[in-house]
């Protein structure tokens, strides 16, 4: 989706608790989704994606839901730590027509309290 | 390290003056893109290489903006008669290939924050 204003969205969580992330794609016919980490003065860190013919995919303690139906995507990340605490974004691709270029959504601000 | 670097990580300039800003891709990426962050923003789409050729330049918002990337590795945005509204964090990124099925994950450099006065 468009990123909209200044102020993100915030999770705030306790350190050792499950987080989920949530995030609205805006074009049905976008088959790759990733989420990317950000810290504060970096850029974007890939933490892992998703082809459109899969619903569900884990990594190391991230696992991301896809949901066509609705189009809505999440990260679920387990046992969350302090270094976890940055701005996660969402992004979308339409390989076919759009080649490389990922439309990001807004982000959502994670802060785990220690 | 072997990521995508990209220089000057800050550049202050006035308003009207001319930027170049440079990206290094990861070694063997054939693919390279440019991004802007606006504050508090995901990252914008501005164009997009596959090798030598810019394959999507949809993003780059006037004729302002210019990027090249001669010898299909190390890229450099232009920006002239730069105004205020530029300033942002131009974010580079490198990918094995691009929109191929497989490992085409973009891996993003750290940004130059660019703040035109």
């Amino acid at each position: 989706g468009e990123s909209v204003g200044l102020h993100l969205p915030t999770l705030s969580v306790q350190e050792g608790d499950n987080s989920i992330i949530n995030c609205a794609y805006s074009n049905s016919a976008s088959d790759y989704f990733i989420w990317y980490k950000q810290e504060s003065g970096k850029g974007p860190q890939f933490i892992i994606d998703i082809r459109s013919n899969m619903d569900k995919r884990q990594g190391q303690r991230v696992t991301v839901l896809l949901n066509k139906t609705v189009k809505h995507l999440s990260l679920q990340i387990a046992a969350t730590q302090p270094g976890d605490s940055a701005v996660y974004f969402c992004a979308e691709n339409i390989r076919k027509d759009q080649g490389g270029k990922l439309i990001f959504g807004q982000g959502t601000e994670l802060s785990v309290k220690p | 390290g072997a990521g995508v670097s990209q220089t000057p990580s800050n550049k202050v300039t006035e308003k009207g003056k001319y930027v170049e800003l440079r990206c290094d891709p990861i070694s063997g990426h054939t693919a390279l893109y440019w991004y802007r962050q606006s504050l508090g923003q995901g990252p914008e789409f501005l164009i997009y290489f596959q090798g030598t050729g810019a394959a999507d330049d949809s993003g780059l918002p006037n004729d302002r903006f210019f990027a090249v990337r001669p010898e299909g590795s190390v890229s450099t945005l232009k920006i002239q008669r730069t105004e205020r509204g530029d300033s942002a964090v131009y974010l580079c990124a490198s990918s094995l290939q691009a929109a191929i099925r497989g490992t085409d994950t973009q891996y993003f450099g750290p940004g130059t924050r660019l703040t035109v006065l």
